[in-house]
């Protein structure tokens, strides 16, 4: 069964750059069709997608957060991560990964983690 | 770049049926698939509907999906309300190079 986990700091200061980890298990990563996806969701509020990644590497960003945003992959750990620079509080969420196929729907989901930016 | 607006909330009793709707700002509602998930607090969204109107495995028929070319929109529905269909509603779709949340419903079920 396909599990996703996010990792990484759970506080950041404001104006450094957010960086998280999704472990996948019991799949590949290089699956084909499948892309690999970053949402968040701040306190009280909505999902909002941040971007996805095929394994081949090719990336597409929310076109608010691009200027910001970097999402990678590194098939040989079965891992993706993202790169959010230059936060704020605003950026302050529950980030959540998950795989989907570009026209389905997300199918699997990490549990999320929290990332608070504060000094 | 497209919008999915979503009620902000919707309240209904035990054994109705509530309707949540989606609406499309630009781009037809029928040219990609409309997904629609379910959030309890504290949980990863769950999918109640795919493309448009499938039901994956284990979600009751209960959950009904459509959409209406007419007023751009797609619809939830939900049949026999119970007490554990309280949660919020999220569809969701896509085009060429994003993916797109709605604001979210939350349904109330009293």
């Amino acid at each position: 069964q396909l599990q996703l986990q996010e990792s990484g700091p759970g506080l950041v200061k404001p104006s450094e750059t957010l960086s998280l980890t999704c472990t996948v298990s019991g799949g590949s990563i290089s699956s084909s069709s499948y892309y690999w996806g970053w949402i968040r969701q701040p306190p009280g509020k909505g999902l909002e997608w941040i971007g996805s990644i095929y394994y081949s590497g090719s990336t597409y960003y929310n076109p608010s957060l691009k200027s910001r945003v970097t999402i990678s992959v590194d098939t040989s750990k079965n891992q993706f991560s993202l790169k959010l620079s230059s936060v704020t509080a605003a950026d302050t969420a529950v980030y959540y990964c998950a795989r989907h196929e570009w026209e389905r729907y997300m199918d699997v989901w990490g549990q999320g983690t929290t990332v608070t930016v504060s000094s | 770049n497209f919008m999915l607006t979503q009620p902000h909330s919707v309240s209904e009793s035990p054994g109705k049926t509530v309707t949540i709707s989606c609406t499309r700002s630009s781009g037809s509602i029928a040219s990609n698939y409309v997904q629609w998930y379910q959030q309890r607090p504290g949980s990863s969204p769950t999918t109640v509907i795919y493309e448009d109107n499938q039901r994956p495995s284990g979600v009751p028929d209960r959950f009904s999906g459509s959409i209406d070319s007419s007023s751009n929109s797609a619809s939830l529905t939900i049949s026999g309300l119970k007490t554990e269909d309280e949660a919020d509603y999220y569809c969701q779709s896509y085009d060429s190079s994003n993916q797109v949340f709605g604001g979210g419903t939350k349904l109330t079920v009293l």
